[in-house]
Protein backbone atom coordinates (compact mmCIF):
# COMPACT_ATOMS: atom_id res chain seq x y z
CA UNK A 1 0.00 0.00 0.00
CA UNK A 2 0.84 3.95 -0.69
CA UNK A 3 2.44 5.75 2.30
CA UNK A 4 3.78 9.47 2.65
CA UNK A 5 5.78 10.84 5.01
CA UNK A 6 6.09 14.05 6.01
CA UNK A 7 8.46 15.99 8.56
CA UNK A 8 8.97 17.36 11.03
CA UNK A 9 5.75 17.47 12.81
CA UNK A 10 6.39 21.06 13.99
CA UNK A 11 9.46 23.09 13.46
CA UNK A 12 10.17 26.56 15.30
CA UNK A 13 12.35 28.95 13.85
CA UNK A 14 14.31 32.70 13.81
CA UNK A 15 13.43 35.40 11.15
CA UNK A 16 16.01 34.42 8.81
CA UNK A 17 17.28 31.07 9.53
CA UNK A 18 16.68 28.40 6.63
CA UNK A 19 14.11 26.02 6.61
CA UNK A 20 13.78 22.34 4.82
CA UNK A 21 10.78 20.18 4.97
CA UNK A 22 10.64 16.61 3.32
CA UNK A 23 8.42 13.98 1.82
CA UNK A 24 8.53 10.78 0.69
CA UNK A 25 5.95 8.68 -0.87
CA UNK A 26 5.97 4.92 -0.45
CA UNK A 27 4.40 2.48 -2.55
CA UNK A 28 4.37 3.74 -6.03
CA UNK A 29 5.95 5.10 -8.83
CA UNK A 30 6.02 8.87 -10.86
CA UNK A 31 3.13 10.44 -8.59
CA UNK A 32 2.12 13.81 -8.76
CA UNK A 33 3.43 16.03 -5.95
CA UNK A 34 2.26 19.04 -4.21
CA UNK A 35 2.83 21.45 -1.30
CA UNK A 36 0.34 23.13 0.21
CA UNK A 37 0.31 25.88 2.68
CA UNK A 38 -2.28 26.40 5.05
CA UNK A 39 -2.74 29.85 7.26
CA UNK A 40 -4.45 29.74 10.80
CA UNK A 41 -8.19 28.72 9.85
CA UNK A 42 -7.91 29.29 6.29
CA UNK A 43 -7.49 27.44 2.83
CA UNK A 44 -5.10 25.48 1.20
CA UNK A 45 -3.25 27.62 -0.60
CA UNK A 46 -0.76 25.16 -3.40
CA UNK A 47 2.83 26.45 -3.49
CA UNK A 48 4.49 23.89 -6.09
CA UNK A 49 3.22 21.26 -7.80
CA UNK A 50 5.87 18.20 -9.76
CA UNK A 51 4.85 15.78 -12.57
CA UNK A 52 8.43 14.39 -12.49
CA UNK A 53 11.82 14.75 -11.30
CA UNK A 54 13.09 17.51 -11.46
CA UNK A 55 9.76 19.04 -12.91
CA UNK A 56 8.34 21.84 -10.35
CA UNK A 57 5.90 24.60 -11.02
CA UNK A 58 5.51 27.56 -8.52
CA UNK A 59 2.55 28.57 -8.18
CA UNK A 60 2.63 31.56 -5.79
CA UNK A 61 5.79 33.86 -6.22
CA UNK A 62 7.52 34.12 -3.03
CA UNK A 63 11.12 32.94 -0.70
CA UNK A 64 10.10 29.42 -1.21
CA UNK A 65 11.61 26.87 -3.62
CA UNK A 66 10.58 23.37 -3.81
CA UNK A 67 12.94 20.22 -5.31
CA UNK A 68 12.20 16.94 -6.47
CA UNK A 69 16.25 14.92 -6.43
CA UNK A 70 14.38 11.73 -6.54
CA UNK A 71 10.77 10.37 -7.97
CA UNK A 72 9.30 9.75 -4.22
CA UNK A 73 10.92 12.78 -2.40
CA UNK A 74 10.04 16.11 -2.39
CA UNK A 75 11.89 19.05 -0.63
CA UNK A 76 10.62 22.38 0.22
CA UNK A 77 13.21 24.58 0.81
CA UNK A 78 13.65 28.32 2.12
CA UNK A 79 16.84 30.55 2.39
CA UNK A 80 15.80 33.35 4.63
CA UNK A 81 12.60 32.64 6.95
CA UNK A 82 9.93 35.54 7.12
CA UNK A 83 7.62 35.81 9.78
CA UNK A 84 4.79 35.57 6.98
CA UNK A 85 6.11 32.07 6.12
CA UNK A 86 4.85 30.67 9.33
CA UNK A 87 1.53 28.42 9.33
CA UNK A 88 0.52 24.16 8.52
CA UNK A 89 3.40 22.88 5.39
CA UNK A 90 0.79 19.99 3.85
CA UNK A 91 2.88 17.48 1.62
CA UNK A 92 0.42 15.51 -1.27
CA UNK A 93 0.70 13.15 -3.72
CA UNK A 94 -1.84 11.64 -6.67
CA UNK A 95 -1.75 9.46 -9.50
CA UNK A 96 -0.60 10.95 -12.49
CA UNK A 97 -0.63 10.37 -15.94
CA UNK A 98 -4.82 10.19 -16.43
CA UNK A 99 -5.37 7.69 -13.40
CA UNK A 100 -7.74 8.89 -10.12
CA UNK A 101 -6.52 12.23 -9.58
CA UNK A 102 -7.60 11.83 -5.35
CA UNK A 103 -4.56 13.18 -3.20
CA UNK A 104 -3.19 11.94 -0.33
CA UNK A 105 -2.21 14.10 2.24
CA UNK A 106 0.65 13.78 4.80
CA UNK A 107 0.61 14.85 7.93
CA UNK A 108 1.65 18.43 8.12
CA UNK A 109 4.44 20.62 9.64
CA UNK A 110 3.10 23.05 11.65
CA UNK A 111 6.03 25.83 10.98
CA UNK A 112 5.82 29.10 13.46
CA UNK A 113 8.65 31.57 12.25
CA UNK A 114 9.70 33.85 15.48
CA UNK B 1 -5.88 30.98 -13.49
CA UNK B 2 -8.60 28.41 -12.25
CA UNK B 3 -10.09 29.29 -8.49
CA UNK B 4 -12.38 27.03 -6.73
CA UNK B 5 -14.61 29.44 -3.88
CA UNK B 6 -16.57 27.74 -1.89
CA UNK B 7 -19.63 29.43 0.72
CA UNK B 8 -20.62 29.63 2.93
CA UNK B 9 -16.91 30.04 5.33
CA UNK B 10 -18.17 29.13 7.76
CA UNK B 11 -21.24 27.37 9.38
CA UNK B 12 -22.46 26.88 13.20
CA UNK B 13 -25.60 24.41 13.39
CA UNK B 14 -27.24 23.05 16.38
CA UNK B 15 -26.67 19.42 16.24
CA UNK B 16 -29.30 17.51 14.07
CA UNK B 17 -30.00 20.45 11.69
CA UNK B 18 -28.81 19.89 8.19
CA UNK B 19 -25.45 21.81 6.50
CA UNK B 20 -24.75 22.68 2.84
CA UNK B 21 -21.61 24.00 1.42
CA UNK B 22 -21.19 24.90 -2.09
CA UNK B 23 -18.47 25.02 -4.29
CA UNK B 24 -17.90 27.16 -7.28
CA UNK B 25 -15.27 26.90 -9.99
CA UNK B 26 -14.10 29.77 -12.44
CA UNK B 27 -13.24 26.93 -14.78
CA UNK B 28 -15.26 23.76 -16.22
CA UNK B 29 -13.67 20.93 -14.02
CA UNK B 30 -13.21 17.31 -15.18
CA UNK B 31 -14.34 15.91 -11.73
CA UNK B 32 -14.48 16.88 -8.47
CA UNK B 33 -13.65 15.79 -5.26
CA UNK B 34 -14.48 16.56 -1.63
CA UNK B 35 -12.21 15.91 2.10
CA UNK B 36 -12.84 16.50 5.27
CA UNK B 37 -10.43 18.40 7.66
CA UNK B 38 -10.77 17.57 11.23
CA UNK B 39 -9.41 20.36 13.43
CA UNK B 40 -5.44 19.87 13.35
CA UNK B 41 -5.56 17.36 11.02
CA UNK B 42 -4.66 16.39 7.27
CA UNK B 43 -7.34 16.66 4.93
CA UNK B 44 -8.62 13.35 4.00
CA UNK B 45 -10.42 12.15 0.49
CA UNK B 46 -14.46 11.75 0.79
CA UNK B 47 -15.37 11.46 -2.34
CA UNK B 48 -15.03 12.00 -6.11
CA UNK B 49 -17.46 13.16 -8.70
CA UNK B 50 -16.85 12.63 -12.45
CA UNK B 51 -20.29 13.03 -14.81
CA UNK B 52 -22.31 16.09 -15.21
CA UNK B 53 -25.33 16.24 -12.86
CA UNK B 54 -23.70 13.04 -10.56
CA UNK B 55 -25.40 12.55 -7.18
CA UNK B 56 -23.26 10.28 -5.15
CA UNK B 57 -24.53 9.87 -1.24
CA UNK B 58 -22.22 8.10 1.54
CA UNK B 59 -24.80 7.61 4.56
CA UNK B 60 -25.60 11.36 5.97
CA UNK B 61 -23.56 12.94 3.11
CA UNK B 62 -24.97 13.78 -0.01
CA UNK B 63 -22.79 14.91 -3.27
CA UNK B 64 -23.85 16.85 -6.59
CA UNK B 65 -22.19 17.64 -8.92
CA UNK B 66 -23.37 20.48 -11.42
CA UNK B 67 -24.97 19.72 -14.63
CA UNK B 68 -22.20 22.28 -16.47
CA UNK B 69 -19.35 20.64 -14.04
CA UNK B 70 -18.57 23.97 -12.96
CA UNK B 71 -20.12 23.60 -9.53
CA UNK B 72 -21.05 21.31 -6.45
CA UNK B 73 -22.13 20.43 -3.24
CA UNK B 74 -21.87 18.77 0.08
CA UNK B 75 -25.37 17.90 1.86
CA UNK B 76 -24.87 16.63 5.10
CA UNK B 77 -28.38 15.49 7.16
CA UNK B 78 -29.02 15.47 10.81
CA UNK B 79 -25.57 16.38 11.77
CA UNK B 80 -23.72 15.40 14.73
CA UNK B 81 -20.27 16.78 16.18
CA UNK B 82 -18.16 13.81 15.05
CA UNK B 83 -19.16 16.15 11.44
CA UNK B 84 -17.07 19.37 12.78
CA UNK B 85 -14.28 20.09 10.42
CA UNK B 86 -13.34 22.16 7.67
CA UNK B 87 -14.75 20.54 4.34
CA UNK B 88 -12.98 21.44 1.07
CA UNK B 89 -13.92 20.26 -2.62
CA UNK B 90 -10.97 20.16 -5.23
CA UNK B 91 -11.22 20.34 -8.76
CA UNK B 92 -9.17 19.01 -11.55
CA UNK B 93 -9.69 21.04 -14.86
CA UNK B 94 -7.79 18.45 -16.76
CA UNK B 95 -4.69 18.30 -18.21
CA UNK B 96 -2.05 17.93 -15.93
CA UNK B 97 -3.56 16.76 -12.88
CA UNK B 98 -3.02 19.53 -10.97
CA UNK B 99 -5.43 19.64 -7.50
CA UNK B 100 -7.21 22.93 -6.93
CA UNK B 101 -8.96 23.20 -3.88
CA UNK B 102 -11.33 25.56 -2.85
CA UNK B 103 -11.42 28.28 -0.29
CA UNK B 104 -13.15 25.46 2.59
CA UNK B 105 -16.10 26.11 4.74
CA UNK B 106 -15.94 25.19 7.98
CA UNK B 107 -18.72 23.64 10.48
CA UNK B 108 -19.10 24.07 14.16
CA UNK B 109 -21.48 21.68 15.49
CA UNK B 110 -23.36 22.95 18.92
CA UNK B 111 -24.18 19.74 20.80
Amino acid sequence: SQTIHQWPATLVQPVGSPLSLECTVEGTSNPNLYWYRQAAGRGLQLLFYSVGIGQISSEVPQNLSASRPQDRQFILSSKKLLLSDSGFYLCAWNYGQGRNTEAFFGQGTRLTVV
Amino acid sequence: GQQVMQIPQYQHVQEGEDFTTYCNSSTTLSNIQWYKQRPGGHPVFLIQLVKSGEVKKQKRLTFQFGEAKKNSSLHITATQTTDVGTYFCAGDSGGYQKVTFGTGTKLQVIP
